[in-house]
């Protein structure tokens, strides 16, 4: 296993449009994070599965976002009629969670552009 | 709330040492990690902490002090290519799972 793996590595789209960014995560890893990130700021939290459940969604993301992990194992996140200020980077990270914390390993990010 | 403050930029002399502070407030704080950050690059995982103390890793170590909300990471013999954005995030249980809140990071130039 060579690691979290995104697709794709960068989505160009017109404001309205639907994108949808897949993650695959370290296989016996369990958890699995989406963040967004944007020039000059740390990763901001957008949701988390501990296998196919989905156990938090920020306050912050409105319902034109939604992401799924229908089998515990890669996940994806759709944004519906993207907006300008969608525009960041979305970044994949995934855990294993058993006796203890470990830490989250990223993959390299979708960068998405809304023009 | 969840509130991780560290300072914005740093800059520093190659072969150097620097420390970078970070303050947290969490409501259910489980932890605290340090994360490097090449511009255009994924962050990759420098250290982890839970128990307040030192935590020694070659030229990084990094340091919690859970009483005072506060951690900092010292790279010691600075090279070049430690220039990059240092993301202080600490692990929150407040929702009853797990999750990472990350600061905004810390960019580091390191100069010859």
């Amino acid at each position: 296993d060579t690691g979290v793996s995104q697709d794709p590595r960068h989505k160009i789209t017109k404001r309205g449009q639907n994108v949808t960014f897949r993650c695959d995560p370290i296989s016996e890893h369990n958890r699995l994070y989406w963040y967004r990130q944007t020039l000059g700021q740390g990763p901001e939290f957008l949701t988390y599965f501990q296998n196919e459940a989905q156990l938090e969604k920020s306050r912050l993301l409105s319902d034109r976002f939604s992401a799924e992990r229908p089998k515990g194992s890669f996940s994806t996140l759709e944004i519906q009629r993207t907006e300008q200020g969608d525009s960041a980077m979305y970044l994949c990270a995934s855990s294993l969670v058993a006796q203890g914390v470990t830490e989250a390993f990223f993959g390299q990010g979708t960068r998405l552009t809304v023009v | 709330g969840q509130n991780i403050d560290q300072p914005t930029e740093m800059t520093a002399t190659e072969g150097a040492i620097v420390q970078i502070n970070c303050t947290y407030q969490t409501s259910g704080f489980n932890g605290l990690f340090w994360y490097q950050q090449h511009a255009g690059e994924a962050p990759t995982f420098l250290s982890y902490n839970v128990l307040d103390g030192l935590e020694e890793k070659g030229r990084f170590s990094s340091f919690l002090s859970r009483s005072k909300g506060y951690s900092y990471l010292l790279l010691k013999e600075l090279q070049m290519k430690d220039s990059a954005s240092y993301l202080c995030a600490a692990l929150d249980s407040n929702t009853g799972g797990f999750k990472t809140i990350f600061g905004a990071g810390t960019r580091l130039f390191v100069k010859a």
